[in-house]
């Protein structure tokens, strides 16, 4: 079965560090790759996603992801954090073949200021 | 525009009881998705809906769960003689086109169902 993993649970950090959340899946074939974003009493919203193209995606707010086929992975980078992205991300992989998205666990972010 | 809306926020329902949640999408958005998150657990696929058919059902338990998006009205995901293994985080999606097309959901803030 198709699967995403988040390295991490937790992660801690001081503001000004830089940020790197691993992803990876198992899937084979095309996919599409999502990062989400739940900040604290706020609803998901979409970070950044790759189609096709550039494997290097810009999102929001200074994040990016790189998608490394060969690796099956697509890292959250930032390269330096604030206060503010203290939230919980999660990784999503939705083959081009249907309808459904496969989420990581999740990773809980917290920034200490 | 008006998110997604979900209600109830919280619901608390004992041992064998119903629990009814709704889903009103973003305005435009013809597509629902309903997913489930257990604690410490990333979302799962439940139901995939577009307005009164259900496309893909393939990550709903087969017994005392169903879902609808009718005509008019919010999407319901219902369960029947809820058990506690039923307590989570019910969360719907919608969007403009199916997923392939558009890569993004729209979520709401979620349902979270207790069971007593």
């Amino acid at each position: 079965a198709q699967s995403v993993s988040q390295h991490n649970h937790h992660v801690i950090l001081s503001e000004a560090a830089s940020l790197e959340l691993g992803c990876n899946y198992s899937y084979g074939g095309t996919v599409n790759l999502f990062w989400y974003v739940q900040y604290p009493g706020q609803h998901l919203q979409l970070l950044l996603k790759y189609f096709s193209g550039d494997p290097l995606v810009k999102g929001i707010k200074g994040f990016e992801a790189e998608f490394i086929k060969s690796k099956f992975s697509f890292n959250l980078r930032k390269p330096s954090v604030q206060w503010s992205d203290t939230a919980e991300y999660f990784c999503a992989v939705n083959q081009k073949s249907n309808y459904q998205l496969i989420w990581g666990a999740g990773t809980k972010l917290i920034i200490k200021p | 525009n008006a998110g997604v809306m979900q209600n109830p926020r919280h619901l608390v329902r004992r041992r064998g009881q119903e629990a009814r949640l709704r889903c009103s999408p973003m305005k435009g958005h013809s597509h629902v998705y309903w997913y489930r998150q257990l604690p410490e657990e990333g979302l799962k696929f439940m139901v995939y809906l577009q307005k009164e058919n259900i496309i893909d059902e393939s990550g709903m338990p087969k017994e005392r769960f169903s879902a609808e998006f009718p005509k008019e009205g919010p999407s319901i995901l219902r369960i029947q003689q809820v058990v506690r293994g039923d307590s989570a985080a019910y969360f719907c999606a919608s969007s403009p086109r199916s997923i392939q097309g558009t890569g993004e959901l729209f979520f709401g803030e979620g349902s979270r169902l207790t069971v007593l």
